[in-house]
């Protein structure tokens, strides 16, 4: 499996930013119960925060201190995984990565290159 | 959202062990075996050394373990190397089902 991120890398205050995750070689619907598809982001100089992910039936879960700014959506068709967050301020700044996640277990085995996002206040 | 605590770094010589412990809570690394450590090095995707707490994927050297006591866990690297050099992660499952890491160590290998 390899995931292939993309999205706007620079934002205003207040905007919303938006990244989409294309999974390639499999795993998304097969195996459909194995996993979950998760973003984290690190900010420049700090450590990596989990935001949220998304199993295949659409099932969610959000970090509490992102929740009524997030979504995490998925297209089965095109096997992407979305994130949205907004109104972004200049703290939303930072490397977001796309990753897969082993249902059981909880470790994130397969990440994206990540996407790095600048919001300009 | 509260970061598990790790020392910010450590530093060790080639053939030396070091270790890294993450603190968190009852509600995280202390009520569930559900630890995982990430390594970060410059130019590399993010690897999975361990999962579980202790166990290792199979592609990871037997140098790398990890361990739990209490609120918190660690990651033992043995025999040192200069490949080993990045920044290190843990990350616990955390109750309401949400995932928490930890701030990073950054190894320096001397």
């Amino acid at each position: 499996v390899q995931l292939e991120q993309w999205g706007a890398g620079l934002l205003n205050a207040s905007e919303t930013l938006s990244l989409t995750c294309a999974v390639y070689g499999g795993g998304f619907g097969g195996s459909l119960s194995g996993f979950w598809w998760s973003w984290v982001r690190q900010p420049p100089g700090k450590g990596l925060e989990w935001i949220g992910e998304i199993n295949y039936r659409g099932v969610t879960n959000y970090e509490p201190s992102f929740k009524g700014r997030v979504t995490i959506s998925l297209d089965m068709s095109r096997t992407q995984v979305s994130l949205s967050l907004g109104p972004v301020t200049a703290a939303d700044t930072a490397v977001y990565y796309c990753t897969k996640r082993v249902s059981i277990s909880y470790y994130m085995d397969v990440w994206g290159r990540g996407t790095t996002v600048t919001v300009a206040s | 959202q509260s970061a598990l605590t790790q020392s910010a770094a450590v530093s060790g010589s080639p053939g030396q062990s070091i270790t890294i412990s993450c603190t968190g809570t009852t509600n995280d690394v202390g009520g569930h075996d559900l630890v995982t450590w990430y390594q970060f090095r410059p130019g590399k995707d993010p690897r999975v050394l361990i999962y579980e707490v202790n166990k290792r994927p199979s592609p990871v050297y037997g140098r790398f373990s990890g361990s739990k006591s209490g609120n918190t866990a660690s990651l033992t690297i043995s025999g040192l190397q200069a490949e080993d050099e990045g920044d290190y992660y843990c990350c616990s499952y955390s109750s309401g089902a949400i995932l928490v890491f930890g701030g990073g160590t950054k190894l320096t290998v001397l």
